[in-house]
């Protein structure tokens, strides 16, 4: 089966650092995904990782255990318009290359 | 164009009606995914496109939900006998390939009452 875990919430204050964590469980694994989405908006790309480590890219960070299954964000410096929904999504074994997605972690970012 | 685009943006009807969800996609993405969102919920994967055929649609919850992509751009996702448990974000994304990075469009919000 198909099973992906994050946080409903999250709350932070604005320039310090947070981590979202994201556990997996699913039948293949082809690489994940994290995604933010503001109220109302698209999903938008942040990061992929397929192989472990971590992946930086600017203020956010993404990082993977395979073995543990097993994915975090890390968001830097924050700002106030980061306070977003992250999305964790694992791709799956099939050539779709469709995604599966966790029900989101809601990220207050606070003054 | 620049980005996925779907119209309408919002769409209320009635319980019992025919609906159609349109998704433009980016230019050259020959991917193309459909996925269903509830209030507080991660997107669900409903069809895949690869090119003009239905690559996997074994996310699509019954038999009154149809997609097509007869070109290979354009896809219409209908629905039909709508019910009230229909009401949801529908997103549309594209991608170069399956393997690659894809990008959403803004959803169209539909409303069954």
């Amino acid at each position: 089966g198909q099973n992906i875990d994050q946080p409903t919430e999250m709350t932070a204050t604005e320039g310090a650092i947070v981590q979202i964590n994201c556990t997996y469980q699913t039948s293949g694994f082809n690489g994940l995904f994290w995604y933010q989405q503001h109220a109302g908006e698209a999903p938008t790309f942040l990061s992929y990782n397929v192989l472990d480590g971590l992946e930086e890219k600017g203020r956010f960070s993404s990082f993977l255990s395979r073995s543990k299954g097993y994915s975090y964000l890390l968001l830097k410096e924050l700002q106030m318009k980061d306070s977003a929904s992250y999305l964790c999504a694992v791709r799956d074994l099939t050539n779709t290359g469709k995604l599966i997605f966790g029900q989101g972690t809601t990220l207050q970012v606070k003054p | 164009g620049a980005g996925v685009s779907q119209t309408p943006s919002n769409k209320v009807t009635e319980k019992g009606k025919y609906v159609e969800l349109r998704c433009d996609p980016i230019s050259g993405h020959t991917a193309l995914y459909w996925y269903r969102q509830s209030l507080g919920q991660g997107p669900e994967f409903l069809i895949y496109f690869q090119g003009t055929g239905a690559a996997d649609d074994s996310g699509l919850p019954n038999d009154r939900f149809f997609a097509v992509r007869p070109e290979g751009s354009v896809s219409t996702l209908k629905i039909q006998r709508t019910e009230r448990g229909d009401s949801a974000v529908y997103l549309c994304a594209s991608s170069k390939q399956g393997w690659s990075e894809a990008f959403f469009g803004q959803g169209t919000r539909l409303t069954v009452v």
